[in-house]
């Protein structure tokens, strides 16, 4: 079975400084692994994902995530918040498996980023 | 770009009645799913079509049914309400395209309230 944990439900940012947002996955072989934003009473938009190669995936919005494969991690970075990240973060992992059930995403709970002016 | 679309965004019933929510996307993408979100439990899946007529059951699928006849249309029924299917109902697709690691597009989102 995958699973993933945010441990941090809530992170709070001062405005222009880096920012990190936490995940720890656990998969059967090897991870695909994804972040998501979520803006209020919106769907979730694709921040970027990790499928292989370099460990450090950059992705939309000056976003990047680094893989750690020793501790089993995804977690998502930015070197100077905005006011405008702040929304509901979520990360997800897809183990490399067989059958139908692998298209299948694993969702952390979510992080609440609030970015302080 | 994929555009994902929700029938509704905001919906309210009442407890018994049947619900249908539906979700289109125009990307030719080859599966769907349906989420719902509860503030502390993240998303959850409850089911996904890998294909037109073809479901699997995610990991809530109790109270829920879904129908796909065709391949752009994605179909989730509740067939007797109940307070507690009060949540937010997201529906995503994704290409299979010979590979798994493809992103999950997402639709806005029905917010549903059972009364």
């Amino acid at each position: 079975a995958q699973s993933v944990a945010q441990p941090e439900d809530q992170v709070n940012v001062a405005e222009g400084n880096p920012l990190t947002v936490k995940c720890t996955y656990s998969v059967s072989g090897n991870p695909y692994l994804f972040w998501y934003v979520q803006y209020p009473n919106r769907g979730l938009q694709f921040l970027l994902k990790y499928i292989t190669g370099d460990n450090l995936v950059k992705g939309s919005y000056g976003f990047e995530a680094e893989f750690n494969k020793s501790q089993t991690s995804f977690h998502l970075k930015k070197p100077s918040a905005l006011v405008s990240d702040s929304a509901l973060y979520f990360c997800a992992v897809r183990d490399i498996g067989s059958g139908a059930g692998s298209y299948q995403l694993t969702f952390g709970k979510g992080t609440k980023l609030s970015v302080i002016p | 770009d994929v555009k994902v679309t929700q029938s509704s965004r905001y919906l309210v019933k009442r407890t018994g009645e049947k619900v249908f929510l539906e979700c289109v996307q125009d990307m030719d993408h080859e599966n769907m799913f349906w989420y719902r979100q509860d503030p502390g439990l993240g998303l959850r899946l409850i089911y996904f079509s890998y294909d037109v007529k073809m479901k699997e059951k995610g990991d809530i699928p109790e109270g829920y049914s879904v129908s796909r006849e065709k391949k752009e249309r994605f179909s989730l029924i509740l067939e007797s309400a109940s307070t507690n299917q009060t949540s937010m109902y997201l529906c995503a697709s994704s290409t299979a395209s010979g590979s798994r690691n493809n992103e999950q597009f997402f639709g806005p989102g029905t917010r549903l309230t059972v009364l």
